[in-house]
C-alpha cells in the first residue's frame, strides 16, 4: 500500500542552526512529492514539490528537498532556520487517482 | 495565482444540528475536490474525493450518510456534516485540482467545526 512515513514527530532546532525534516514513501511507481507547511489553526502551504527531473528541488522560504529513489527518501532541508519557521510539516505523496496522502507531520520548534 | 476559498473558517453548532462548509476554487475550474479531515496534533486524513457531476467517492470508514458531499458545479463543492456530534469536532480542510494531468493541488484554510 502506498504510504508516507516521517519518523519524527517533534524537533527542536536552534535558531540559525541547520533543519533536515525526514520523509520515506512506499509506493509502487514513481511518486509526486511534495511538502507542506502548517501554522497553528491555518491551511497548508506548498514549500515544494517533486514530480520529475532534478531530485535536487528549490522551494520558498530557502527550503529544499533531495529525492532519493535508491532509499525512498525525500528530506527537507533549510541551512538557517529563523523563528518563524515554527511549524508542522506535513510530507504527502499524490496517487495514481490524484488525492494526496500525508505523513503524520513533524513539529518544529525553534530555540532563540 | 489560484485560490480556493473555503467557507466558514470556524463554526460552533449544537449536537444534532447539520453544518455545510463551501469550498469554491475562485480563478480556475476545480474537476476533481478533495475533503479531508484533520484532528488536533494529527495529520489529515483523506475523507472523500469528488468529482463535479457525479457522485463522491468516500473513503473505508468515512459515513456517506453523515458526511454529504455535492459537487454541484465546477467551481463549488459543500460537505455537509449532518447531526452533528461533539465527536465530528474536527478541522476539515478541502483541495481542488484543476484539469491537466500535472495541474497543482490547492488547498483551502480549512474550517473549525466545535460541535457542542
Amino acid at each position: 500500500a502506498q504510504s508516507v512515513t516521517q519518523p519524527d514527530i517533534h524537533i527542536t532546532v536552534s535558531e540559525g542552526a541547520s533543519l533536515e525534516l525526514r520523509c520515506n514513501y512506499s509506493y509502487g511507481a514513481t511518486p509526486y512529492l511534495f511538502w507542506y507547511v502548517q501554522s497553528p489553526g491555518q491551511g497548508l502551504q506548498l514549500l515544494l514539490k517533486y514530480f520529475s527531473g532534478d531530485t535536487l528541488v528549490q522551494g520558498i522560504k530557502g527550503f529544499e528537498a533531495e529525492f532519493k529513489r535508491s532509499q525512498s527518501s525525500f528530506n527537507l532541508r533549510k541551512p538557517s532556520v529563523h523563528w518563524s519557521d515554527a511549524a508542522e510539516y506535513f510530507c504527502a505523496v499524490e496517487r495514481r487517482n490524484n488525492d494526496m496522502r500525508f505523513g503524520a507531520g513533524t513539529r518544529l520548534t525553534v530555540k532563540p | 495565482g489560484a485560490v480556493v476559498s473555503q467557507h466558514p473558517s470556524w463554526v460552533i453548532c449544537k449536537s444534532g444540528t447539520s453544518v455545510k462548509i463551501e469550498c469554491r476554487s475562485l480563478d480556475f475550474q476545480a474537476t476533481t475536490m478533495f475533503w479531508y479531515r484533520q484532528f488536533p496534533k494529527q495529520s489529515l486524513m483523506l475523507m472523500a474525493t469528488s468529482n463535479e457531476g457525479s457522485k463522491a467517492t468516500y473513503e473505508q470508514g468515512v459515513e456517506k450518510d453523515k458526511f454529504l458531499i455535492n459537487h454541484a458545479s465546477l467551481t463549488l463543492s459543500t460537505l455537509t456534516v449532518t447531526s452533528a456530534h461533539p465527536e465530528d469536532s474536527s478541522f476539515y480542510i478541502c483541495s481542488a485540482r484543476g484539469r491537466g494531468q500535472h495541474s497543482p493541488l490547492h488547498f483551502g484554510n480549512g474550517t473549525r467545526l466545535t460541535v457542542t
